[in-house]
């Protein structure tokens, strides 16, 4: 059974910080998927990451993946106010068009 | 493209009502649905995948009975709750497949519709 776990689980924050997000699961996938939820809203879809060694950058944030390790990163680099969310990770089960979800990690950035 | 589109976007009803929630890909043809519940603070849960043309297909610990699920196009699958309780509150999501695409298989997710029962 495919299993995800983010941590941390919640993550406060001074602007202009670094910080990761992990996001590990325990059996074999190749497509894993990063997701940002505002309070009362739907997902917004961040990065697709397809393929081991997978690395996608979009402003200040930049994701990885390593199907090796069953492990993908966020990075979060000068965090500003803007982007205090919701970030969930999801990983696709092998052959299949179904998600397992994170946790979530709620992330607020103090201004 | 690939937008999808919910349906109530917030709805109230009164426990013992049933309710239907209607899920359509605008821009593309799907041939798979899936439907979500999130908890306040938590994250989705699986309920459901929904085929066009098919009985949907629940998730372990969903009620069927209560869940009911139709997908009878290519753009529109329905959940109704039935008998709906204060429990069932929630917010329920809808995603989508983009049908005959392969390289990403990636889901298309709705709005979210909030559920409250009185």
């Amino acid at each position: 059974e495919l299993k995800v776990e983010q941590n941390p689980l919640f993550l406060s924050m001074q602007e202009g910080k670094n910080y990761t997000i992990y996001c590990n699961y325990s059996t074999t996938s190749d497509r894993l998927y990063w997701y940002r939820q505002d309070p009362g809203k739907s997902l917004e879809s961040l990065f697709v990451l397809l393929s081991n060694g997978a690395v996608k950058q979009e402003g200040r944030l930049m994701a990885s993946l390593d199907t090796k390790a069953r492990l993908s990163t966020l990075h979060i680099t000068a965090a500003v106010h803007d982007l205090s969310a919701t970030y969930f990770c999801a990983v696709s089960e092998s052959g299949t068009y179904k998600y397992i979800f994170g946790t979530g990690t709620r992330l607020k950035v103090l201004a | 493209g690939a937008v999808v589109s919910q349906h109530p976007s917030r709805v109230i009803c009164k426990s013992g009502t049933s309710v239907k929630i209607e899920c359509r890909s605008l821009d593309f043809q799907a041939t798979t649905m899936f439907w979500y519940r999130q908890f306040p603070k938590q994250s989705l849960m699986l309920m459901a995948t929904s085929n066009e043309g098919s009985k949907a297909t629940y998730e372990q610990g969903v009620e069927k009975d209560k869940f009911l699920i139709n997908h009878a196009s290519l753009t529109l699958s329905t959940l109704t709750v039935t008998s709906a309780h204060p429990e069932d509150s929630s917010f329920y999501i809808c995603s989508a497949v983009l049908a005959g695409g392969v390289l990403q298989l990636e889901q298309f997710f709705g709005p979210g519709t909030r559920l409250t029962v009185l």
